[in-house]
């Protein structure tokens, strides 16, 4: 496609439920980011992938998120026993040359995620 | 580690000029981004600065001093299209860190 697409824009979960959440990048683009944005705060940066490794997973914020990515496309990020405070916006980004070098990130629309 | 500040809320008038400032300290520096964010959407790629200046491009601008650890944002002819949370981002070694985002309302 033409840009980055996410799926599903919205996820209403119960906590304690595991969630997956997929981004398609850019065709192309080598390099993958994830962040989260909650109500009133900035992105925060989760997870970096370069094709399929991860070189850079120092924003996960617990052992209950994973991420991985295959064939150097589709990424998901998977977020295990759910909790309130995990709810918030999940936005992926794709550049095409990757962390050190300077391309532009582009975003998908997100996933809105709600644990209740 | 990175610290980014900008202002929370700006009000400006339509047709008029406003600059949203940003000012960073970070452990490394590979250029500062700028994006606009309209409510409920993705970020869109509006500037980058690597070097120290000025970089136009339409109606927005933007600045850099590294030294100093400062950009704006500059926005001219501003249209009500223009509301937007504005979000200044800096290039460390390998990642973004952005900065909480500038809402800014333009009004008639």
């Amino acid at each position: 496609g033409a840009g980055v697409s996410q799926s599903p824009s919205n996820k209403v979960t119960e906590k304690g439920k595991d969630v997956e959440l997929r981004c398609d990048p850019i065709s192309g683009h080598t390099a993958l980011y994830w962040y989260r944005q909650s109500l009133g705060q900035g992105l925060e940066f989760l997870i970096y992938f370069q094709g399929n490794s991860a070189p850079d997973k120092s924003g996960l914020p617990s052992d209950r998120f994973s991420a991985e990515r295959t064939g150097g496309s589709v990424s998901t990020l998977t977020i295990q026993r759910t909790q309130q405070e995990d709810s918030a916006v999940y936005l992926c980004a794709s550049s095409l040359a990757g962390a050190f070098n300077t391309d532009t990130q582009y975003f998908g629309p997100g996933t809105r995620l709600t644990v209740l | 580690g990175q610290n980014i500040d900008q202002p929370t809320e700006m009000t400006a008038t339509e047709g008029a000029i406003v600059q949203i400032n940003c000012t960073y300290q970070t452990s490394g520096f590979n250029g500062l981004f700028w994006y606009q964010q309209h409510a409920g959407e993705a970020p869109t790629f509006l500037s980058y600065n690597v070097l120290d200046g000025l970089e136009e491009k339409g109606r927005f601008s933007s600045f850099l001093s590294r030294s100093k650890g400062y950009s704006y944002l500059l926005l001219k002819e501003l249209q009500m299209k223009d509301s937007a949370s504005y979000l200044c981002a800096v290039k460390g070694y390998s990642t973004l860190t952005f900065g909480k985002g500038t809402m800014l309302l333009v009004s008639p």
